[in-house]
């Protein structure tokens, strides 16, 4: 079955930054987009970035553009987001998804299990 | 942006009964709705998508229906593995892509 899993979450220092791994297995990982949606302790859930299968498009939720960085290594099956000028509200489980679709953000068919970020001082 | 009311927001149901939670749209996704259930401390998991299309290995209890702005996922018969929170999500407009606030589905 598709496995994704997530890892590199931990306690960061507002202002920090911080790299989140993917690592996807059982599926052709270069066919589909793939997405990061986080979850603040006791909230729903909020989409925060996508891209394609190829990498070559990409999107952003307004509350992070400019600071996350969203990338894929096709070669290693591993999708990436790196977080700068982390805030409190940045905390969140955040969860790695695939897409049913190559090319656009379309819905999730398989979710990891998530990575908690927690920015505090 | 496309905002997704999803109501109640806490619905109280005896095993065996037919649950119905409602999503709303603020302007029309067509068909493009999908439905997440998640259990605490788990991740989201697919339903439904296309609005009433069940995903792979979701029981026929699950049902969904509606286009344009006004969305239903209704649990036939509740199980004990039913209570969760339930949530939808727009796909017509992307991005952002929108998620309703959830609805937990609670034993009564």
């Amino acid at each position: 079955e598709v496995q994704v899993v997530e890892s590199g979450g931990g306690l960061v220092q507002p202002g920090g930054s911080l790299r989140l791994s993917c690592a996807a297995s059982r599926f052709t990982f270069s066919s589909y987009a793939m997405s990061w949606v986080r979850q603040a302790p006791g909230k729903g859930l909020e989409w925060v970035s996508g891209i394609s299968g190829s990498g070559g498009s990409i999107y952003y939720a307004d509350s992070v553009k400019g600071r996350f960085t969203i990338s894929r290594d096709n070669s290693k099956n591993t999708l990436y987001l790196q977080m700068n000028s982390l805030r409190a509200e940045d905390t969140a489980v955040y969860y790695c998804a695939k897409d049913i679709s190559g090319s656009y953000v379309v819905y999730f068919d398989y979710w990891g299990q998530g990575t908690l970020v927690t920015v505090s001082s | 942006e496309i905002v997704m009311t999803q109501s109640p927001a806490t619905l109280s149901v005896s095993p065996g009964e037919r649950a119905t939670l409602s999503c709303r749209a603020s302007q029309s996704v067509s068909s493009n709705l999908a439905w997440y259930q998640q259990k605490p401390g788990q991740a989201p998991r697919l339903l439904i998508y296309d609005a009433s299309t069940r995903a792979t290995g979701i029981p026929a209890r699950f049902s969904g229906s509606g286009s344009g702005t006004e969305f239903t996922l209704t649990i036939s018969s509740l199980q004990s593995e039913d209570f969760a929170v339930y949530y939808c999500q727009q796909y017509n407009n992307w991005p952002p892509g929108t998620f309703g606030q959830g609805t937990k589905v609670e034993i009564k």
